[in-house]
């Protein structure tokens, strides 16, 4: 079954205490992406990558980190997280282009 | 780079109603259209989508028109049922190979009520 599979689905955690959010997909999706979703502000995105070892930044990047050592892992990584970064989060993956973008489950991330 | 601006932010309408969310983009190299429902909880799936080359396009109960010239885009809701309650994304993006990247408008919350 194509996918994009996010983990953790939900994640509390404290000021300042690394985490990273994973997100997979078996598409063979050049396009992934990371957005951050707040009530009345949509989606916003904060970093994509069009291929392996490329990564650029999206609208709202600070604070975040990303990595894409492999075609189908895109992992965010969140170096000291502040209650500001306290949002739902989603994956997406796509082929870049005139198609469809395929979004994992999203997680949950409450910072205290 | 783009901006995609949606209209209304919230809609409330009857069961047996049409419904009507409009998007404007900034970036004339953009070509791709697509419409994203997201339901509570849920995550946002693609509903339907049209390509610049194209003026309207239909599925069943839901349409999108494009204007090309005026640079926006609508989605037409008709018959709206109370399962048509979510929030809907418009989104717009450039060919592949052309500085791509897929910019959403912000949401329209849509209320079918019975």
């Amino acid at each position: 079954e194509a996918q994009v599979t996010q983990n953790p689905r939900y994640l509390i955690t404290v000021t300042g205490k690394k985490l990273t959010v994973t997100c997979s997909q078996n598409m063979n999706h050049e396009y992934m992406s990371w957005y951050r979703q707040d009530p009345g502000l949509g989606l916003r995105q904060i970093y994509y990558s069009m291929n392996v070892e490329v990564t650029d930044k999206g609208d709202v990047p600070e604070g975040y980190k990303v990595s894409r050592k492999e075609k189908r892992n895109f992992p965010l990584i969140l170096e000291s997280p502040s209650p500001n970064q306290t949002s739902l989060y989603f994956c997406a993956s796509s082929f870049p282009g005139n198609t469809e973008a395929f979004f994992g489950q999203g997680t949950r991330l409450t910072v205290v | 780079g783009e901006n995609v601006e949606q209209h209304p932010s919230t809609l409330s309408v009857q069961e047996g109603d049409s419904a009507v969310i409009k998007c404007t983009y900034s970036d004339s190299a953009s070509n791709y259209f697509p419409w994203y429902k997201q339901e509570l909880g849920k995550r946002p799936q693609l509903i339907i989508d049209i390509r610049s080359n194209v003026g309207e396009k239909k599925d069943q109960r839901i349409a999108v028109t494009l204007n090309k010239t005026a640079k926006h885009f609508s989605l037409h809701i008709t018959e709206t049922q109370p399962e048509d309650s979510a929030v809907y994304f418009c989104a717009a993006s450039r060919p592949r190979g052309s500085n791509y990247k897929l910019t959403f408008g912000k949401g329209t919350l849509l209320t079918v009520n019975p």
